[in-house]
């Protein structure tokens, strides 16, 4: 089973659609928890953390279950500008001191059509 | 611009050569970590520094792969006698020293290996 798990998309969603990513995660020792998005051929860049108690920002709702190991991503309204893979990243301690290494998971990639 | 830079941003060598990257990450950040990224998967850890010192390496990490951090600034990553399989987007990234802290990634250098 790998360590982050995805929906494997592409989703197509036409623009002000409502959007939802799922994530489940193997590592019950996982420390933070991070939704990243990357545009093609660039670098990932952190789009939220995700808390226990659920945290939004903007048109955007992220979610972190700990108990089924299980993270969220709405998007509400959707944006052209919203097209990009999405990815599901868990902070684990890693075996050096002070280690912690992102592990993603695949990515999810989201279209928004016109 | 004082984000993590990384060069070359592109590579072409022929397999059984040697490459070396370059990584500079954010000035202030006192941890660098190396990930892998191929067509279609996310990112995956290599190596990781805490200032100068190397704290942890991956298994992907071979014995035909080198980093170094040598005065805790910038960071380069060596690949001796490259295989075709090296082929991937090379990402550095740089952070603060507290868990949950943002992993800023650099652009990549893409490697091809012919």
């Amino acid at each position: 089973r790998k360590e982050v798990e995805q929906d494997p998309g592409p989703f197509n969603v036409p623009e002000g659609a409502t959007v939802a990513f799922n994530c489940t995660y193997s590592n019950s020792a996982s420390q933070s928890f991070f939704w990243y998005r990357q545009d093609c051929r660039k670098e990932p860049k952190l789009l939220m953390s995700v808390y226990s108690s659920g945290n939004e920002d903007g048109r955007f709702t992220a979610q972190l279950n700990r108990a089924s190991q299980y993270i969220s991503l709405l998007i509400r309204d959707s944006k052209l500008s919203d097209s990009a893979t999405y990815l599901c990243v868990v902070n684990n301690l890693g075996s050096g001191a002070g280690s912690y290494q992102l592990t993603f998971g695949k990515g999810t990639k989201l279209s928004v059509i016109p | 611009d004082t984000g993590v830079s990384q060069n070359p941003r592109h590579k072409i060598t022929k397999r059984g050569q040697n490459v070396t990257f370059r990584c500079d990450p954010i000035s202030e950040h006192n941890r660098l970590y190396w990930y892998r990224q191929t067509l279609g998967q996310g990112p995956e850890f290599l190596t990781y520094f805490q200032n100068e010192a190397q704290l942890e390496k991956s298994r992907l990490l071979s014995d035909r792969f080198s980093a170094e951090r040598p005065k805790g600034s910038f960071s380069t990553l060596e690949i001796q006698r490259t295989e075709q399989g090296d082929s991937a987007m090379y990402l550095c990234a740089s952070s603060l020293n507290d868990l949950g802290n943002e992993q800023f990634f650099g652009p990549g250098t893409r490697l091809t290996v012919l």
